[in-house]
């Protein structure tokens, strides 16, 4: 029972080049999230989905994209990464309203 | 912006102490949930609050809610050098996971 799973779990970038971070679930959980963490800071929400083929804008959209093409599977895009980007990243699914948080990728963008 | 503020950012107590995080929060929540982070990795779900109850247990821990104060405190009893960790309170305004977290507070508990 792999429960959240993100790949990959490190990454360097350069300032312009794009990535994708991709996270899987297998509890069938229909909401999924991702939020980054900065240092000194709690999490905040970049972009979230409430289903297979839905995506909405969270906290800080800004710089990033998603895809919810199947349920399990919830992607992040970078199209050209920039240094405030520097982060670590969470992905996590719901099913009633408490998160199931993958272990975190953390990106560094030079 | 972040919804809670949680205080104290940091503490230091020994095995057996109790530890108490509290957190404050802004506007109306459905539900306010408390997480651990072991240093590097991602957040466990320790409980859940909703805003018609004041109080909640799960073994070690207790957390309190008081909607008028918009606050909330979550008490470790007995605590154990595995303890030893980040505890984020995060609110819920509309019941969909779209958490707020607070910056957290770093536990250390010394052996």
């Amino acid at each position: 029972n792999a429960g959240v799973t993100q790949t990959p779990k490190f990454r360097v970038l350069k300032t312009g080049q794009s990535m994708t971070l991709l996270c899987a679930q297998d509890m069938n959980h229909e909401y999924m999230y991702w939020y980054r963490q900065d240092p000194g800071m709690g999490l905040r929400l970049i972009h979230y989905s409430v289903g297979e083929g839905t995506t909405a804008k969270g906290e800080v959209p800004d710089g990033y994209n998603v895809s919810r093409l199947k349920k399990q599977n919830f992607l992040l895009g970078l199209e050209s990464a920039a240094p405030s980007q520097t982060s670590v990243y969470f992905c996590a699914s719901s099913y009633t309203g408490e998160l199931f948080f993958g272990e975190g990728s953390r990106l560094t963008v030079l | 912006s972040q919804q809670g503020e949680e205080d104290p950012q940091a503490l230091s107590i020994q095995e057996g102490e109790n530890a108490t995080m509290n957190c404050s929060y802004k506007t109306s929540i459905n539900n306010l949930q408390w997480y651990r982070q072991n240093s590097g990795r991602g957040l466990v779900h320790l409980i859940l609050i909703r805003s018609n109850e004041r109080e909640k247990h799960s073994g070690r821990l207790r957390v309190t809610l008081d909607t008028s104060k918009k606050s909330s405190s979550l008490l470790i009893t007995a605590s154990r050098a595995a303890d030893t960790a980040s505890y984020f309170c995060a609110t819920d305004r509309s019941n969909t996971g779209k958490l707020i977290f607070g910056q957290g507070t770093t536990l250390q508990v010394k052996p």
